[in-house]
């Protein structure tokens, strides 16, 4: 069955970076787009991240251009996010999403979630 | 961006009850190839968010018939025709016909009494 498993959050001070993973499995990882999401204390969802199936085209939030970037490794089925400069406001619990969509996103499975803390 | 909208904020419902969730759009979710991108979610506690309904009124694989999707333009709306005990969570809609961007409504936690 399709898993999804995100790591790699923590407290980190701000300024500072982080990388979280999103390791997958049970289907052809290449074969699908990836949205990394969050949700901060009290708030609602807020997408951050998209990355094509092939890698091509990538695009972010206002909220984090110019400060995080989405990869993918297809060898490892693995999706990538890397955090530079965090602030206090990127406090949130980080999904990544599989987008099976082709017109429009289409987010059909999702990981349970990586806490990130930035604070001092 | 699309501003989603979803009321009420909680529901308190008696098992076997229905149950009726409703999620507004700022702007319409038609799409130009016919298709409306309006999705349903559902968060239980401490598990992933798990798609319930696609393009409005298309139960995803192994969703119960008891739940449901109606709407069109900018007014959806999630019912469930008998809840059950298992149903308990937060339930989110979503909207993608702005693709890369999503926007996502604020929830409606489901109880039960």
């Amino acid at each position: 069955q399709v898993q999804l498993v995100e790591s790699g959050g923590g407290v980190v001070q701000p300024g500072r970076s982080l990388r979280l993973s999103c390791a997958t499995s049970g289907y052809t990882f290449s074969s699908y787009g990836m949205y990394w999401v969050r949700r901060a204390p009290g708030k609602g969802l807020e997408w951050v991240a998209v990355i094509w199936y092939d890698g091509s085209k990538k695009y972010y939030a206002d909220s984090v251009k110019g400060r995080f970037t989405i990869s993918r490794d297809d060898s490892k089925n693995t999706l990538y996010l890397q955090m530079n400069s965090l602030r206090p406001e990127d406090t949130a619990v980080y999904y990544c999403a599989r987008d099976k969509g082709v017109v429009a996103a289409f987010l059909d499975f999702w990981g349970q979630g990586t806490l990130v803390t930035v604070s001092s | 961006d699309i501003v989603m909208t979803q009321t009420p904020l909680s529901l308190s419902v008696t098992p076997g009850q229905p149950a009726s969730l409703s999620c507004k759009s700022s702007q319409s979710l038609l799409h130009s190839d016919g298709k409306t991108y309006l999705y349903w979610y559902l968060q239980k506690p401490g598990q992933p968010l798990q798609l319930l309904i696609y393009e409005v009124s298309n139960r995803f694989s192994g969703v119960p018939d008891r739940f449901s999707g109606s709407g069109s333009g900018t007014d959806f709306t999630l019912k469930i025709s008998r809840v059950e005990a298992e149903d308990v969570g937060v339930y989110y809609c979503m909207q993608s016909i702005q693709f890369p961007l999503l926007t996502f409504g604020g929830g409606t936690k489901v109880e039960i009494k």
